[in-house]
């Protein structure tokens, strides 16, 4: 079945450092890929996609691009603030799985000022 | 504006007890989903709905139920509450193949 990998965090960082959260898949058809953000206490909002390979989906100046060959939607910031600070949840959406929805275990970001 | 409209948002229940969570949404989205969240663990798939009048088991289906009333309503059922049950449920729901919209979550404590 389908599955999405994140690396494991917390990931702590200093404010304006760069920021990558890796994402890795599988999947049976051909997904679109998603990146959503939870804030404390809030549910989940999306922060960017991308339906197709190469595509890139940009959002709040965060960026992921859809890497088919390394099955692989990395999500990079150049610049974190501590309003960044929540957690971030890979996902895809496979319509080869009737569209299901799979997550990642997300990663906890703490930005430090 | 309102999205996806979950009830209620903070529960107690005592272990034995039901109860049921109610979601709403008003975008004409096909599928819909109930999700619970553990501290420090990821979202958990219970069930989904593909569209109005089915309804399928995810990951963690144990201990619920679930109706899609119509296309706007989705339900979750704990028909005997247990405090592995204690968790945060998220309802979803999507148009097919484009991002999910979330509820604001129901915090359930089981005691």
């Amino acid at each position: 079945g389908d599955s999405v990998t994140q690396m494991e965090g917390p990931v702590t960082l200093s404010e304006e450092a760069f920021l990558t959260i890796n994402c890795t898949y599988t999947a049976t058809g051909y997904p679109s890929l998603f990146w959503y953000v939870q804030y404390p206490g809030e549910g989940l909002q999306l922060l960017l996609k991308a339906t197709k390979a190469d595509d890139k989906g940009s959002n709040k100046g965060f960026e992921a691009t859809y890497r088919k060959e390394t099955t692989s939607f990395h999500l990079e910031k150049g610049s974190v603030q501590v309003s960044d600070s929540a957690v971030y949840f890979c996902a895809l959406s496979d319509l080869g799985a009737g569209n299901m929805l799979t997550f990642g275990g997300g990663t906890r970001l703490m930005v430090k000022p | 504006n309102a999205g996806v409209t979950q009830t209620p948002k903070f529960q107690v229940l005592k272990t034995g007890q039901s109860m049921t969570l109610q979601c709403a949404q008003d975008m004409n989205h096909n599928s819909m989903y109930w999700y619970r969240q553990d501290p420090g663990m990821g979202l958990r798939l219970i069930y989904y709905s593909a569209s109005e009048g089915t309804t399928d088991k995810g990951e963690v289906p144990n201990g619920y139920n679930v109706s899609r009333l119509n296309k706007r309503e989705f339900s979750l059922r704990l028909e005997s509450a247990a405090p592995s049950q204690t968790s945060v449920y998220f309802c979803a729901s999507t148009r097919q193949g484009l991002e999910a919209f979330f509820g604001q979550g129901t915090r359930l404590t089981v005691v």
